[in-house]
């Protein structure tokens, strides 16, 4: 089943820690996008790809960064976590071609004390 | 610059009531619509989407939503609402222009009560 996959769900560090949060599509979408959302609040995108070997950062900046090696692989990483990077971190991909509708993962809880 | 506004940030609604959701979006040329929900700690799922046609677009769970160029609007609106509605609702626009860049609404969250 054509799915997209975030983990893990759920993170809590210490400050200063070096992260990276998966994501993962078997959908062989060329776009895929980093967004982060604070409990209740609006989306705000934070990088996206275009295709492999492809990355740009998004309307929002941000500390972190990302990489695409593979079509179906988008991970973010955060070299030295901080307290004001706890937030929810979703991951999205649309296909090359079309409107852009956007699928969304299930998203990583960050939590950095 | 496109830009969504959804005018109601909080909905509360009693149970088997009717609810609307307004959204409205600032350049009218060329745009794809959509709505998308948001359960507690999950991602986003699209509720439907208008592209191209008939102006009044069925989605799931009971939700339709109706396109208005003329007041670039795209309400959301369900008849009768369910304890399990209960979420984030977001509208999104796809920009041609912009070469579909996608933007999001602020959110309403919609409370449904026994």
């Amino acid at each position: 089943e054509a799915d997209i996959y975030q983990t893990p769900r759920y993170l809590v560090i210490g400050t200063g820690k070096k992260i990276t949060l998966e994501c993962s599509q078997t959908m062989g979408h060329d776009k895929m996008y980093w967004y982060q959302q604070d409990p209740g609040m609006e989306l705000h995108l934070i990088h996206y790809s275009y295709g492999v070997n492809s990355t740009e950062k998004g309307d929002l900046s941000s500390e972190s960064t990302v990489s695409r090696i593979r079509t179906e692989h988008f991970p973010l990483t955060l070299e030295s976590a901080r307290p004001s990077h706890t937030s929810q971190y979703l991951c999205a991909s649309s296909e090359e071609a079309g409107y852009n509708e956007q699928f969304f993962g299930p998203g990583t809880r960050l939590t950095v004390l | 610059a496109q830009s969504v506004t959804q005018l109601d940030s909080q909905v509360p609604v009693f149970e088997e009531a009717p609810v609307e959701l307004r959204c409205n979006y600032s350049s009218s040329v060329s745009v794809y619509l959509f709505w998308y929900v948001q359960y507690p700690n999950q991602g986003l799922q699209l509720l439907l989407k208008y592209l191209s046609g008939s102006t009044l677009v069925k989605g799931i769970n009971g939700f339709e939503a109706e396109f208005n160029k003329s007041q670039t609007s795209f309400h959301l609106r369900k008849p009768s609402v369910h304890i399990s509605d209960t979420a984030e609702y977001f509208c999104a626009v796809s920009d041609r222009a912009a070469g579909n860049k996608l933007t999001f609404g602020g959110g309403t969250r919609v409370l449904v009560k026994p």
